[in-house]
């Protein structure tokens, strides 16, 4: 079966640009979480969707990042005025829900601000 | 809060064992999961410890102190495509609302001829 999905696989942008990352999760999987990589550093958590209730956006280092998740399944991850800190990949991940922890991820997005 | 410490990097020969370590502090505690992954690619989940001792998956065994805030991934009979970081994540708080996931660092395994 599809695991999960995200669009595009790499992104060039220029400093104070806008950028939306896309992730279909794994069909069925209520939950979904983006979390970023550093080179060099673990995954940091950014943002989690699980049903219909209010996202846990407690990991979102600022204003200019946001998240949606439309009908319970695709969501877009916004960064608004892009800085060159914000390089990174955005990874994707999907789970069943609450009670079952094993996270799917997806390829990821490799941002590059220049 | 939580704190995660793995080594950086580790090296180990084809064919041997190896044992990485994971020391962790949490408010709470609920489980600890070990991810695999290969360079560019995304991590895939390898274990789920939530009670002590030592659990095997084939080559794989993944070992957990609840006491101590310790775990570690044992991997067997070393292949060249093992190669890869090695992820320890904790979820944040027990009974936690969501289910994200803390991770370390990761530690870079190479394993050589």
């Amino acid at each position: 079966g599809a695991g999960v999905s995200q669009s595009p696989s790499n992104k060039v942008t220029e400093k104070g640009k806008d950028v939306e990352l896309r992730c279909d999760p794994i069909s069925g999987h209520t939950a979904l979480y983006w979390y970023r990589q550093s080179l060099g550093q673990g995954l940091e958590f950014l943002i989690y969707f699980q049903g219909n209730s209010a996202p846990d956006k407690s990991g979102l280092p600022s204003d200019r990042f946001s998240a949606e998740r439309t009908g319970g399944s695709v969501s877009t991850l916004t960064i608004q005025r892009t800085q060159q800190e914000d390089s990174a990949v955005y990874l994707c991940a999907s789970s069943l829900g609450q009670g079952s922890y094993e996270q799917y991820f997806g390829p990821g997005t490799r941002l590059t601000v220049t | 809060g939580q704190n995660i410490d793995q080594p950086t990097e580790m090296t180990a020969t084809e064919g041997a064992i190896v044992q990485i370590n994971c020391t962790y502090q949490t408010s709470g505690f609920n489980g600890l999961f070990w991810y695999q992954q290969h360079a560019g690619e995304a991590p895939t989940f390898l274990s789920y410890n939530v009670l002590d001792g030592l659990e095997e998956k084939g080559r794989f065994s993944s070992f957990l102190s609840r006491s101590k805030g310790y775990s570690y991934l044992l991997l067997k009979e070393l292949q060249m495509k093992d190669s890869a970081s090695y992820l320890c994540a904790v979820p944040p708080e027990y009974g936690g609302a969501t289910n994200k996931l803390i991770f370390g660092t990761g530690t870079l395994l190479a394993v050589q001829p």
